[in-house]
């Protein structure tokens, strides 16, 4: 079973207005770590912001929030006052934590294009 | 500075043929790691080092070996490459600690001909 699921292959957005990408997960750990990375057309990947199991409050990252619904599995990515820099592929990933496994599990990537 | 660097960044070659991709970061993380990116940007752990010591070892042929002279550098060897091992090779690194994100290097984009 996939354990990170991104549901939007491509959304569209307009200049300056908010956009969200949504994530769900799987785990049966109560300990894991959910994060977003950006990859621009230019292929780098860019960490935006990080979300633990256990926090109580939603993180936020300048533009970036993450809205964190732990009953429903869910971390979607919130990009405020869209810009056309914003235009990349958005990746949520996961962490689990048992033992000392520190890897990564990817969803598939939403292709975001901000339009002006 | 550059904080994870991979060379090179491009790599074409033949089939059959034996290719090394390096990897260094000065961070000071201690636990590094590759990812392999499918033709679809699918993202796939394939190793990761932990003190120079592999903690995981995902379903990779062992034409793939990576190499740890010390925790700042992990290479990749691959031996007898073939054409399904085009794809783009992300090195990455984390701290040991919490939140562990991992940074990423720019990537190589490896072909196969």
């Amino acid at each position: 079973a996939q354990k990170i699921t991104q549901t939007q292959p491509g959304m569209f957005v307009q200049e300056k207005e908010a956009v969200t990408l949504d994530c769900t997960y799987d785990t049966s750990d109560p300990s894991y770590g959910l994060f977003w990375y950006k990859q621009p057309s230019s292929g780098e990947m860019i960490f935006l912001i990080y979300q633990g199991s256990y926090d109580q409050q939603n993180a936020t990252e300048g533009r970036y929030s993450l809205n964190f619904q732990k009953a429903r599995k869910s971390a979607n990515l919130v990009i405020s006052a869209s810009q056309l820099g914003d235009s990349a592929m958005y990746f949520c990933a996961m962490r689990e934590v048992p033992g000392s496994a520190r890897q990564l599990t990817f969803g598939s990537g939403t292709q975001l294009t901000v339009l002006p | 500075d550059t904080a994870v660097s991979q060379t090179p960044k491009y790599l074409v070659t033949q089939m059959g043929n034996d290719k090394s991709i390096k990897c260094e970061q000065n961070l000071g993380h201690d636990t590094m790691y590759w990812y392999k990116q499918d033709s679809k940007k699918f993202l796939k752990i394939m190793f990761s080092y932990n003190n120079k010591e592999l903690i995981i070892n995902e379903t990779v042929p062992n034409r793939f070996s990576p190499k740890s002279p010390d925790k700042a550098h992990l290479n990749l060897h691959i031996n007898s490459l073939e054409l399904g091992d085009s794809a783009v090779y992300f090195c990455a690194s984390s701290q040991d600690g919490l939140p562990y994100e991992q940074y990423f290097g720019p990537g190589t984009r490896l072909t196969v001909t």
